[in-house]
């Protein structure tokens, strides 16, 4: 059974970069069958997908947020990352990260797997 | 990207079928058949109800089902139960190899 556990600081100063790590458990984030994403909620408010990689390292991201992302992988700790720079208050809120599997005829199944969350505030 | 458009609220009697479209253009929903659709109780995750359009992972409800016209797909959920209250957001890939959610639907069962 596979597991994400998103961490990292609750609390960011405006202007200062966010940065949240996934860890993946129970499977491995090298498989090729898998993207591994990020996607955010603010309060109140509706899903925005952020961004995607592939264990390869090639990425993705949401056009209205691309010259301020990163999101890389870490294959030796199983683990896949997100930096957002430049964070304002309107990047307050949930950060999830998620698995969108693609089966052997290379269809994608959704995001079938996501992390608890984790709230990210950003103030001074 | 725009967002889909989904309406921002239904509802239902235990036991009735409901219906949330979900709406985008050719170059998102009506162009690939990467539809899914979660679902999100207050506080916690969302859950995968459904991928490429109508089909179901395993263990969820067979009262959930999916389909697509042109560039609006919908969920149907059948013998609404208390425990379908919820918000559903639909989700699609894109011509700009992303994905775009909607804007959320919050389905009261009355």
């Amino acid at each position: 059974q596979v597991q994400l556990q998103e961490s990292g600081p609750g609390l960011v100063k405006p202007s200062e970069t966010l940065s949240l790590t996934c860890t993946v458990s129970g499977g491995s984030v090298s498989s090729g069958s898998y993207y591994w994403s990020w996607i955010r909620q603010p309060p109140g408010k509706g899903l925005e997908w952020i961004g995607y990689i592939y264990y390869s390292g090639s990425t993705n991201y949401n056009p209205s947020l691309k010259s301020r992302v990163t999101i890389s992988v870490d294959t030796s700790k199983n683990q896949f990352s997100l930096k957002l720079s430049s964070v304002t208050a309107a990047d307050t809120a949930v950060y999830y990260c998620a698995r969108v599997t693609q089966d052997s005829s290379g269809y994608y199944m959704g995001m079938d797997v996501w992390g608890q969350g984790t709230t990210v505030t950003v103030s001074s | 990207q725009s967002a889909l458009t989904q309406p921002a609220s239904v509802s239902g009697s235990p036991g009735q079928s409901i219906t949330i479209s979900c709406t985008g253009t050719s170059s998102d929903v009506g162009g690939y058949n990467y539809v899914s659709w979660y679902q999100q109780h207050p506080g916690k995750a969302p859950k995968l109800m459904i991928y490429d359009v109508s089909k179901r992972p395993s263990g969820v409800s067979n009262r959930f089902s999916g389909s697509k016209s042109g560039n609006t797909a919908s969920l149907t959920i059948s013998g609404l139960q208390a425990e379908d209250e919820a918000d559903y957001y639909c989700s699609s890939y894109t011509s700009s190899s992303t994905w775009v959610f909607g804007g959320g639907t919050k389905l009261t069962v009355l």
